[in-house]
């Protein structure tokens, strides 16, 4: 079981717009460390598309964003293209733990 | 350009040992923040290992006292032995370059190797 929790399923028609949910505790996300969202596709490398919980590195879309408040995170994707469908991950930093923890991955399937 | 190649991944009997390799080009691994991660069949990413450029390392609970990670300075290679492995190690390792920042986060990664523990 994953310290950050995301849904594990999300979908979308194309040019629709999805969120998912990155839930976190008082000993990562709600104590201040920021959230890092990625894109998985299989057998590629993971890709950064969010850092320090909305910020965007160059080369990403502006139909990606990220927000955060209180103990949990979200990433926003709007106008749905079907190469968007990959894995998403969300990632912090545990102070419990003392080690980095991602989610448990959300599978978004556009439909 | 930045540029992580990952080897040393195979076939490896439970309880056996395995060192796997990152080869860095485009940056200094002494010089960065490096981490491993790895993706089991079927399941989410995992963080492994942590390495400060500074060479303070750190270890996730499940592979604490059996994996250790280092560093060649002279062929920039980054290093994950992994001793007294067992079927739930089996998993795609990644290597990754984790930011300088408050919250690190992993901006370069590798293709990954494919570790498999069984009989």
């Amino acid at each position: 079981q994953s310290v950050l929790t995301q849904p594990p399923s999300v979908s979308g028609a194309p040019g629709q717009r999805v969120t998912i949910s990155c839930a976190g505790s008082s000993s990562n996300i709600g104590t201040g460390y920021d959230v890092h969202w990625y894109q998985h596709l299989p057998g590629t490398a993971p890709k950064v598309l969010i850092y320090g919980n909305n910020n965007r590195p160059s080369g990403v879309p502006d139909r990606f964003s990220g927000s955060k408040s209180g103990t949990s995170a979200s990433l926003a994707i709007t106008g749905l293209q079907a190469e968007d469908e990959a894995d998403y991950y969300c990632q912090s930093y545990d102070s419990s733990l003392s080690g980095w923890v991602f989610g448990g991955g959300t599978k978004l399937t556009v439909l | 350009e930045v540029q992580l190649v990952e080897s040393g991944g195979g076939l490896i009997q439970p309880g056996g040992s395995l060192r796997l390799s990152c080869a860095a080009s485009g940056l200094t691994v002494n010089s960065n923040h490096m981490s491993w991660v790895r993706q089991a069949p079927g399941k989410g990413l995992e963080w492994v290992s942590f390495i400060y450029s500074g060479g303070s390392t750190y270890y996730a609970g499940s592979v604490k006292g059996r994996f250790t990670i280092s560093r060649d300075t002279s062929k920039n290679t980054l290093y994950l032995q992994m001793n007294s492995l067992r079927a739930e190690d089996t998993a795609v390792y990644y290597c990754a370059r984790a930011t300088q920042t408050f919250t690190n986060y992993f901006d370069y990664w590798g293709q990954g190797t494919l570790v498999t523990v069984s009989s």
